[in-house]
């Protein structure tokens, strides 16, 4: 059973721009969540989506957004990029996202020049 | 507001030395304790979940244990493959589903 798959695995950016980032759940689930990592702060919530609606938003600003389709494979963007924005981005998936435990993928490190 | 603590950030362990790692929490109504295991370059692999006060989980080496303020995670017997960052989590009875508060995770080094 594939495990959840996230592209691209590197990506470097200059300030201003945007970026959108992919997730693949695990076959069969329908909840997606992503997480922010850096070192200083650990990992964050951003937001987590199920069957394509949003259920659970953190506290990061609008320039933070997502989605999820119908086949529960799911984008985030992050538009206007700053410096502070340079991280570990991870998606995580279950099957219904109550109380279960969350499958992580490798994340997506994204630098911002 | 939801926190997680833990200590030590970092320990550094000899193969066969035996310790625990303390995770912290202060929560508004406790759903769920995670623990997750992270090597680098990869992201957080699964462990234990514990619901309730006086819980315990074991999986080969390890053994999380749970109370009301606090959980251990207990490593017996470690060995160099044991060497990772371990992460706590928690999630809320009214936060809504899958919406976990990560400690900034104790890393482990075990030396042969």
């Amino acid at each position: 059973k594939a495990g959840v798959t996230q592209t691209p695995r590197y990506l470097i950016k200059t300030r201003g721009q945007q970026v959108t980032l992919s997730c693949s759940p695990i076959s069969g689930h329908r909840s997606v969540s992503w997480y922010q990592q850096t070192p200083g702060q650990g990992l964050q919530f951003l937001f987590e989506y199920f069957s394509e609606t949003q259920r659970n938003k953190g506290n990061f600003p609008g320039r933070f957004s997502g989605r999820q389709f119908s086949n529960s494979r799911s984008e985030m963007n992050v538009s206007t990029l700053e410096l502070g924005d340079s991280a570990l981005y991870l998606c995580a998936s279950s099957l219904d996202g109550w109380g279960e435990k969350l499958f992580f993928g490798s994340g997506t490190q994204l630098s911002v020049l | 507001e939801d926190q997680v603590t833990q200590s030590p950030e970092a320990l550094r362990l000899q193969e066969g030395e035996s310790s625990s790692l303390n995770c912290s929490y202060t929560v508004s109504g406790l759903r769920g304790l995670f623990w997750y295991r992270q090597d680098p370059g990869k992201g957080p692999e699964f462990l234990f979940t514990l619901y309730s006060a006086g819980e315990e989980k074991e999986k080969e080496r390890l053994k999380a244990t749970l109370t009301k303020k606090e959980s251990f995670l207990h490593i017996t017997a470690p060995k160099p493959e044991d060497s990772a960052t371990y992460l706590c989590a928690v999630q809320a009875a009214n936060t809504g589903f899958q919406k976990l508060v990560f400690g900034t995770g104790t890393r482990l080094l075990v030396s042969p």
